[in-house]
């Protein structure tokens, strides 16, 4: 069946980097955006930003520019989205999400999660 | 950039209708997604492009957009329809997926 399936759980010190994996199945992999959004916990949705696996080319929140990278493994179907220079409130749910080519579109298949935690 | 307005809450009797609005400037030019998220879940997709249903999802649930506000209808509210609700618009002055705040539905 499709479905997303992430790396697990990290912890993180300030100041670290922390990538997160997240493995495609059931459908072709190119014909469909990845979108990564993280959820701080007890708080609502926040979009990070795409990336296009056809094409490798990655478009990011302002809000986050600078500090995270999206790249993609064609020949495991993987996406990877890389944070740095982790902050406390960084520590949340990152979630990737299939998304049909283009913008404006739905999330469809969302993968389980990865729970992110930075503390000194 | 873009802001998404819901209710932080809404109280519903089982068997009676919730309605849970979003606000956005001009929203109604925009395609507007639902996502529904239970506790420890990852969200799932309710609504999409203002009023179609993905399948599966109930006949219970229907969608309107118009204006400065879309709206997620839940008809003949079930006890398992209690959850995090999130509408979602694409912002495209600022090419950025806007969500928002989130209302959590509470079946009485």
């Amino acid at each position: 069946q499709v479905q997303l399936v992430q790396s697990g759980a990290e912890v993180k010190k300030p100041g670290a980097s922390v990538k997160v994996s997240c493995r495609a199945s059931g459908y072709t992999f190119s014909d469909y955006y990845i979108h990564w959004v993280r959820q701080a916990p007890g708080q609502g949705l926040e979009w990070m930003g795409i990336i296009n696996p056809r094409v490798d080319s990655a478009s990011y929140t302002q809000k986050l520019r600078g500090r995270v990278t999206m790249t993609r493994d064609t020949s495991t179907s993987t996406v990877y989205m890389e944070l740095s220079g982790l902050k406390s409130e960084d520590t949340a749910i990152y979630y990737c999400a299939r998304g049909l080519p283009g913008v404006a579109k739905p999330f469809d298949i969302w993968g389980q999660g990865t729970m992110v935690a930075v503390s000194s | 950039s873009y802001v998404l307005t819901q209710p932080p809450s809404v109280s519903v009797a089982p068997g009676k209708t919730a309605t849970i609005p979003c606000g956005g400037n001009n929203i109604g030019g925009k395609a507007v997604h639902w996502y529904q998220q239970k506790p420890g879940q990852a969200p799932v997709v309710v609504m999409y492009y203002d009023n179609d249903r993905p399948p599966g999802i109930p006949e219970r649930f229907s969608g309107s957009n118009s204006g400065n506000t879309a709206t997620l209808t839940i008809s003949r509210v079930e006890a398992g329809d209690e959850a995090d609700y999130y509408c979602q618009v694409w912002d495209s002055n600022n090419d950025q997926s806007v969500f928002g705040s989130g209302t959590k539905v509470t079946v009485l």
